[in-house]
């Protein structure tokens, strides 16, 4: 099965940097994706790392460890318009490949 | 594009009637996804499409929850008779190929069960 856990909240302030970590155990992946959500919005893609490593999209970053069974999202220079919440998601390459699921989510809070 | 369309926005019912949720993936997508969110149990993948044939719908709560897609364009989620414990919000997503891991997501209907 998966499991992907996430701190449930992180709080920052404007213009700083913040790391959104995610472990996980699962069987097998093809990826680590990145979603954001604004309260009341739909969960919006960020970034996807197939392999290890860091995969930078503008202000934001995301890494992934196989070996460690870890993996963040790094958000620099912190704008207010960044406070919602994040998801980290795998697909599972067995159960059913094409079955996104997603981790337990952190809401992040910018604060001037 | 216009993305993935959702209707209706805001669905208000009470227990014991019958609901019916809509999803206009976005056009040359060949997988459609519905998912559920709640506080307690997070995103969950209640069934999901490829070419308008269910592929996996182990996710479904129980009996009392169906889904079909009748055509390339349009896909409903229904749920007969609903219960107060289905009050959530449920999202449709596409993507257009199982490599794919981006997924397009619509605004979602946000269910309450009286």
């Amino acid at each position: 099965g998966q499991s992907l856990e996430q701190p449930s909240e992180v709080t920052a302030v404007e213009g700083a940097i913040v790391q959104i970590n995610c472990t996980y155990q699962t069987s097998g992946f093809y990826g680590l994706s990145w979603y954001q959500q604004h309260d009341g919005g739909a969960p919006t893609f960020l970034s996807y790392n197939a392999l290890d490593g860091l995969e930078e999209t503008g202000r934001f970053s995301s890494f992934l460890s196989r070996s460690d069974s870890y993996g963040y999202l790094l958000l620099q220079e912190l704008q207010m318009k960044d406070s919602a919440s994040y998801f980290c998601a795998v697909r599972p390459i067995t159960g059913g490949g094409n079955k996104l699921t997603f981790g337990t989510g952190t809401q992040l809070k910018v604060e001037l | 594009d216009a993305g993935v369309i959702q209707s209706p926005r805001h669905e208000v019912t009470e227990m014991g009637q019958e609901v019916t949720l809509r999803c206009k993936p976005i056009s040359g997508h060949d997988y459609l996804f519905w998912y559920r969110q709640t506080m307690m149990r997070g995103l969950e993948l209640l069934i999901y499409f490829n070419n308008n044939v269910p592929i996996d719908d182990s996710g479904m709560p129980e009996d009392r929850f169906s889904a079909k897609m009748p055509n390339a364009s349009f896909s409903t989620l229904k749920i007969q008779p609903s219960e107060p414990r289905d009050s959530a919000v449920y999202f449709c997503a596409s993507s257009p190929n199982p490599t794919n891991e981006k997924l397009f997501f619509g605004s979602g209907t946000q269910l309450s069960v009286l």
